[in-house]
């Protein structure tokens, strides 16, 4: 079956570093996403890596490595307003392509 | 970013009543479209893939004959609640996938959602 594991929920201070990781096992990996999604809002897109490797966007990097089935997103300078859910999402080739979600991470920033 | 809309954003109807929900990619084509509900403090749960042209494909657990998706255009996508239950409200997002070989992009963007209270 397809698994997505990522923590629950993490807390962090305003202008620190956080690092918040997420496994899968899944079959017919083609490429995992990282979303930021408000309270009663829509996902927003934040990345997409389908190679092994770091890609960085501004205060946001997320990182690949498929043989371990592992990613994380990097949230840099942080501020109040990424207080937020972090969507972990496998998309997977299996007769057609889908999108697959992990359970999320309830990201609390404090001043 | 690519911009996918929903409408109605909130529908409130009757028990037994049939709700429509419109999901339009705007400024893109989208061969693909995703349907996805989710309830409170939980992620998003795939309910079925929708193809231009074609018949959705479902997942495992969702009633096709009750929610009926129609993906006839390159930008627009619909699912229809048939005969709603209490039990089918909830927030109902759609995905549009935008792909470009020749841009080496390939993003799935998310419309606003539509929250549905069943009375």
């Amino acid at each position: 079956g397809q698994n997505i594991d990522q923590p629950t929920e993490m807390t962090a201070t305003e202008g620190a570093i956080v690092q918040i990781n997420c496994t899968y096992q899944t079959s017919g990996f083609n490429g995992l996403f990282w979303y930021q999604q408000h309270a009663g809002e829509a996902p927003t897109f934040l990345s997409y890596n389908v190679l092994d490797g770091l890609e960085e966007k501004g205060r946001f990097s997320s990182f690949l490595s498929r043989s371990k089935g592992y990613s994380y997103l990097l949230l840099k300078e942080l501020q109040m307003k990424d207080s937020a859910s972090y969507l972990c999402a496998v998309r997977v080739h299996t007769g057609g392509f889908k999108t697959i979600f992990g359970a999320g991470t309830r990201l609390f920033v404090k001043a | 970013g690519a911009v996918v809309s929903q409408h109605p954003s909130r529908v409130i109807c009757k028990s037994g009543t049939s709700v429509k929900i419109e999901c339009r990619s705007l400024d893109f084509q989208a061969t693909t479209m995703f349907w996805y509900r989710q309830f409170p403090k939980q992620s998003l749960m795939l309910m079925a893939t929708s193809n231009e042209g074609s018949k959705a494909t479902y997942e495992q657990g969702v009633e096709k004959d009750k929610f009926l998706i129609n993906h006839a255009s390159l930008t627009l996508s619909t699912l229809t609640v048939t005969s709603a239950h209490p039990e089918d409200s909830s927030f109902y997002i759609c995905s549009a996938r935008s792909w470009s070989a020749g841009e080496g992009t390939d993003t799935q963007y998310f419309g606003p959602g539509t929250r549905l209270t069943v009375l």
